[in-house]
């Protein structure tokens, strides 16, 4: 099993439509999760950082996280054109001497005018 | 804030010239930044995290004497490429990981590298 997991897509939705964005990762340890855009061609960028179980929201963008699942989401509301890249999830896992930060493959997102 | 460079943004060699690429935290310090490697189409690789003051960890399968890594401050790190082949052509991203809880990586816009 991987240590984090992504459908890899393509999710294609309509604009204006809720795009949802699912990941889940196998260590119970996990604390800090985080969702990362990604555009063809460039690096990627942070979008949300959630720690705590519940929703997070911030402008069009909600994360949503369920530790006992072992399962965080992503909910884009009135999806835009522009919304259209790879989203990638982000857990930090225990390592020895600290932690590091696992990266999922990705999720392609198409967001249809 | 949490902003990070990268220089340069591209670079274009000849097979068996050494290649640097520089990863600078612009407004905050990073005692950790990383190296990952990016192929078209495919997810991001780490391939290694840099420790501002001690030796690099390299991901199983880099090869450390390859892929160069000094992090001579807590604004910088260099990831040189040793004897560049064409097969080491990609997308190179460092990230910095903004130390306190958050615990947030910021990436470098990244460096694409063509080697003939």
């Amino acid at each position: 099993q991987k240590e984090v997991e992504q459908n890899s897509g393509p999710l294609s939705v309509p604009e204006g439509a809720i795009a949802s964005l699912n990941c889940t990762y196998s260590d119970r340890g996990s604390q800090s999760f985080f969702w990362y855009r990604q555009y063809s061609g460039k690096s990627p960028e942070l979008i949300m950082s959630i720690y705590s179980n519940g929703d997070k929201e911030d402008g069009r963008f909600t994360a949503q996280l369920n530790k006992a699942s072992q399962y965080v989401s992503l909910l884009i509301r009135d999806s835009q054109p522009s919304d259209s890249a790879t989203y990638l999830c982000a857990v930090n896992i225990s390592n020895t001497g600290g932690f590091k930060t696992i990266f999922g493959a990705g999720t392609r997102l198409f967001v249809k005018a | 804030g949490a902003v990070v460079s990268q220089h340069p943004s591209w670079v274009i060699c000849k097979s068996g010239t050494s290649v640097k690429i520089e990863c600078r935290s612009l407004d905050f310090q990073a005692t950790t930044m990383f190296w990952y490697r990016q192929f078209p189409k495919q997810s991001l690789m780490l391939m290694a995290t840099s420790n501002e003051g001690s030796k690099a960890t390299y991901e199983q399968g880099v090869e450390k004497d390859k892929f160069l890594i000094n992090h001579a401050s807590l604004t910088l790190s260099t990831l040189t490429v040793t004897s560049a082949h064409p097969e080491d052509s990609s997308f190179y991203i460092c990230s910095a990981r903004r130390t306190g809880r958050s615990n947030e990586q910021f990436f470098g816009p990244g460096t694409r590298l063509t080697v003939l």
